[in-house]
């Protein structure tokens, strides 16, 4: 199985609003990544946080990581329709291979 | 931010034929890259580990013998589709792990369509 999981498996929002969305994972890490993803498209590196960090900003994008709960979570603030896309956390734990969760499909309405 | 590459970024071939598909870590040396495939509206999998010099490790469930992998230096790996069936029409991409850092970084991916 996945070694992380997202929720919601969708999220649909106004533009404006906050979407948050989460990542949970089952074994130790060094490091989770979220990625972004336009339909049929590459993957958009969003933002890293290592295992010893807690909380990552970067413009619009708060990334927080719990190792004690095994869990990391995505705010983007104030979205936009351009933000519309499946995000997707990455877990890189000790064997080195990244393992993926099944994504959240966020659509923010205009 | 170290940069990965694909070539080519989509392809589409004939039922039976190979396709072969690059990946390049343009900026640094990567002793280690990953093959992931991505079925419509599913997350990405990993297919198998590219060991630069050595044989490719599979994950359970993927046949060698149809996706080959070579990994013949350090900045290229190549992923052939061998005898391609409409099945195997995917998203395909791969990433590389830079040693001196933890990190790994994602290529854009090749889209495979077989007819």
């Amino acid at each position: 199985s996945q070694q992380g999981e997202e929720d919601p498996q969708a999220l649909s929002i106004q533009e404006g609003e906050n979407a948050t969305m989460n990542c949970s994972y089952k074994t130790s890490i060094n490091n989770l990544q979220w990625y972004r993803q336009n339909s049929g498209r590459g993957l958009v590196h969003l933002i890293l946080i290592r295992s010893n960090e807690r909380e990552k900003h970067s413009g619009r994008l708060r990334v927080t990581l719990d190792t004690s709960k095994k869990s990391s979570s995505l705010l983007i603030t104030a979205s936009r329709a351009a933000d519309t896309a499946s995000y997707f956390c990455a877990t890189d734990a000790n064997a080195g291979k990244s393992t993926f969760g099944d994504g959240t499909t966020l659509t923010v309405k205009p | 931010g170290a940069v990965v590459s694909q070539h080519p970024s989509w392809v589409i071939c004939k039922s039976g034929t190979s396709v072969k598909i690059e990946c390049r870590s343009l900026d640094f040396q990567a002793t280690t890259m990953f093959w992931y495939r991505q079925f419509p509206k599913q997350s990405l999998m990993l297919m198998a580990t590219s060991n630069e010099g050595s044989k490719a490790t599979y994950e359970q469930g993927v046949e060698k013998d149809k996706f080959l992998i070579n990994h013949a230096s350090l900045t290229l790996s190549t992923l052939t589709v061998t005898s391609a069936h409409p099945e195997d029409s995917s998203f395909y991409i791969c990433s590389a792990r830079q040693p001196d850092y933890n990190e790994q970084f994602f290529g854009p991916g090749t889209r495979l369509t077989v007819l």
